[in-house]
This record gives structure tokens, C-alpha cells and sequence, in this order.
């Protein structure tokens, strides 16, 4: 099956500078990346997503880069702000919905004011 | 409804006793997922209803543990002889066919003692 590598475990970062998260998953198969963000005492909800036909999707000041060949996609966050403060999951599954998604054990992201 | 609901929010139960989880899926949504989040740590798959198919169970961690939805709606997990291990926050998630975003409910925060 599926796994999913997610690092660091914990980033903090001063406020305005960027963040980056690192996955990595194993199943070449895998064609669905979705990034989650949990603030405390909420469920995950999702914040961006990527196919694996593209190689990069930017919204606003989050961004998703993936690369099939070395199977490993990133979280890009610039200018953040002290409300991007959460855990963030990576996740990955090889079919076209959300089934079969396996998660990272998750970033806790601090944004240092 | 506007999200997916879960109830109760907390829990606290004796070990040994039965508990009783229960989700509201978003209308329409035909998936349905249980996931086991345990303290600091990532997502972990436990079981997934599509339609009026066999529910992938294959995350369950025990025969302690099942899951039953009536129809594409209501879905209750109950965890009999409750174990100190079982304390968790047990998430549910529900999302269209084919659609890859996955909507998350608040969570019940299971506490045995």
C-alpha cells in the first residue's frame, strides 16, 4: 500500500517569511495529492490539491509543486500570518476521488509574530 | 445540512464499557470515511462506506471495532470493551463521487479511564 513521509514534524517560522513542507509517498500510482490544514479543536479541512498532470498550482499565497519522477510534493506558504498557525497534512491516493487517501503524520506550522 | 456533524463532541467512558460514535454526512455525499487521530499524531484510515457497496474495512484495528450507515446517510462506529489505547479523536469525512476534497466533521474526542 501507500506511504506517505511528511516532514519536518514541527516548522516555525517568523511572520511574513516563507514555510515549506516536504511529502513523500511510495505507490508511483498515486495521482491525487490534497493538502489539510487543522486548527486546534477542528477537523481538517482542505486548503489546495494537485493532479498528477500538472507539476505546480499557485492560489493566492499558498502554493503545490510535485514531481512525479522523484515522488515527493511540496506545501509553499509566503507571507504568513500568525492565522496559518495550524497542523498541515499531506495526503495521496491513486484514485480519481477521495478513497484510499493516506495522510502524513502532519506539520505543526508556528508562526512566530 | 451546511457540513458534516458529529455527536457527541466528547466523550469519557469507562474501560471496558461500549461507546457509540455517530456522523452526519453532508446530503448527497455518497463516501464516508472514519478516521482515528490520536494525540499529535496523523490520520489513520479506519473504515469507508461508497453507495450501497461493501464498506472497506480494512483499517479497522480490531474486531472491537465496527461501523455500520444506513442507506447514504447516518453513520454510527461503536467500539465495544473500550481499551485506554482507544482515547483518540475519531474524525468522520464525506465527499461526492469522483470528487477528491474530503469535508471533515469537528470530531469526537474519546477519553477512557
Amino acid at each position: 500500500g501507500e506511504n506517505v513521509e511528511q516532514h519536518p514534524s514541527t516548522l516555525s517560522v517568523q511572520e511574513g517569511d516563507s514555510a515549506v513542507i516536504k511529502c513523500t509517498y511510495s505507490d508511483s500510482a498515486s495521482n491525487y495529492f490534497p493538502w489539510y490544514k487543522q486548527e486546534l479543536g477542528k477537523g481538517p479541512q482542505l486548503i489546495i490539491d494537485i493532479r498528477s498532470n500538472v507539476g505546480e498550482k499557485k492560489d493566492q499565497r499558498i502554493a503545490v509543486t510535485l514531481n512525479k519522477t522523484a515522488k515527493h510534493f511540496s506545501l509553499h506558504i509566503t507571507e504568513t500570518q500568525p492565522e496559518d498557525s495550524a497542523v498541515y497534512f499531506c495526503a495521496a491516493t491513486d484514485r480519481l476521488g477521495a478513497d484510499g487517501l493516506t495522510f502524513g503524520k502532519g506539520t505543526h506550522l508556528i508562526i512566530q509574530p | 445540512g451546511a457540513g458534516v456533524s458529529q455527536s457527541p463532541s466528547n466523550k469519557v467512558t469507562e474501560k471496558g464499557k461500549d461507546v457509540e460514535l455517530r456522523c452526519d454526512p453532508i446530503s448527497g455525499h455518497t463516501a464516508l470515511y472514519w478516521y482515528r487521530q490520536r494525540l499529535g499524531q496523523g490520520l489513520e484510515f479506519l473504515i469507508y462506506f461508497q453507495g450501497n457497496s461493501a464498506p472497506d474495512k480494512s483499517g479497522l484495528p480490531s474486531d472491537r471495532f465496527s461501523a455500520e450507515r444506513t442507506g447514504e446517510s447516518v453513520s454510527t462506529l461503536t467500539i465495544q470493551r473500550t481499551q485506554q489505547e482507544d482515547s483518540a479523536v475519531y474524525l468522520c469525512a464525506s465527499s461526492s463521487p469522483g470528487q477528491g476534497e474530503a469535508f471533515f466533521g469537528q470530531g469526537t474526542r474519546l477519553t477512557v479511564v
